[in-house]
């Protein structure tokens, strides 16, 4: 069956500093890879998805993540976070042909001026 | 970029009332949209996938008759809470796709407050 994993729930960078959020799937195809973004008491945003073709995918916002089969991971990264990055991060697969979504936890990001 | 509106953004309402929820694709058709739950600092639990004229397909353990969901439209999907009850508060959030295979858009959601 196929899962999502965001081992960290919670991550505290500092304005500035480098961001990798982590996430891990399983499925046994090639996978549709989804990060979105959260702020509090909204829906969700879309930031990148990776369907085919080039493992490293540019989003908005910055933000970029890498597909890697072999670790079965898409970790989103950001160079230089911001303090309106502050959100709850959200990675997901496509559940093959049905167009579901199944959702990781979610990785809660704080920010420090 | 696509367009999903979810209104009302905030309801409160007595036990007992039946509430209904609208999720409209605003700039595009929408084959198939989502319905979602999420409690407090928890991810979102898919309730059902819904389809413009037909029925919606419930997720197991959602209960059909509670949450009712109609997809009258290619714009526009319902969900009903039926006699609702304090254990329903929680955020409710739609998105549609205007296509298979296609990123999910999603609404702003929906909090439900039963008192």
């Amino acid at each position: 069956a196929q899962s999502v994993t965001q081992p960290d729930i919670h991550i505290t960078v500092s304005e500035g500093a480098s961001l990798e959020l982590r996430c891990n799937y399983s499925y046994g195809a090639t996978p549709y890879l989804f990060w979105y973004v959260q702020s509090p008491g909204q829906g969700l945003q879309l930031l990148l998805k990776y369907f085919s073709g080039d493992t490293l995918v540019q989003g908005i916002k910055g933000f970029e993540a890498e597909f890697k089969r072999s670790q079965s991971s898409f970790n989103l990264r950001k160079p230089s976070v911001h303090w309106s990055d502050a959100a709850e991060y959200f990675c997901a697969v496509g559940a093959g042909n049905t167009d579901k979504l199944i959702f990781g936890t979610g990785t809660r990001l704080q920010v420090f001026p | 970029g696509a367009v999903v509106s979810q209104h009302p953004s905030r309801v409160i309402c007595k036990s007992g009332t039946s509430v209904k929820i609208e999720c409209r694709s605003l700039d595009f058709q929408a084959t198939t949209m989502f319905w979602y739950r999420q409690f407090p600092k928890q991810s979102l639990m898919l309730m059902a996938t819904s389809n413009e004229g037909s029925k919606a397909t419930y997720e197991q353990g959602v209960e059909k008759d509670k949450f009712l969901i109609n997809h009258a439209s290619l714009t526009l999907s319902t969900l009903t809470v039926t006699s609702a009850h304090p254990e329903d508060s929680s955020f409710y959030i739609c998105s549609a796709i205007w296509a298979g295979n296609q990123p999910q858009h999603f609404g702003d959601g929906t909090r439900l407050s039963i008192l």
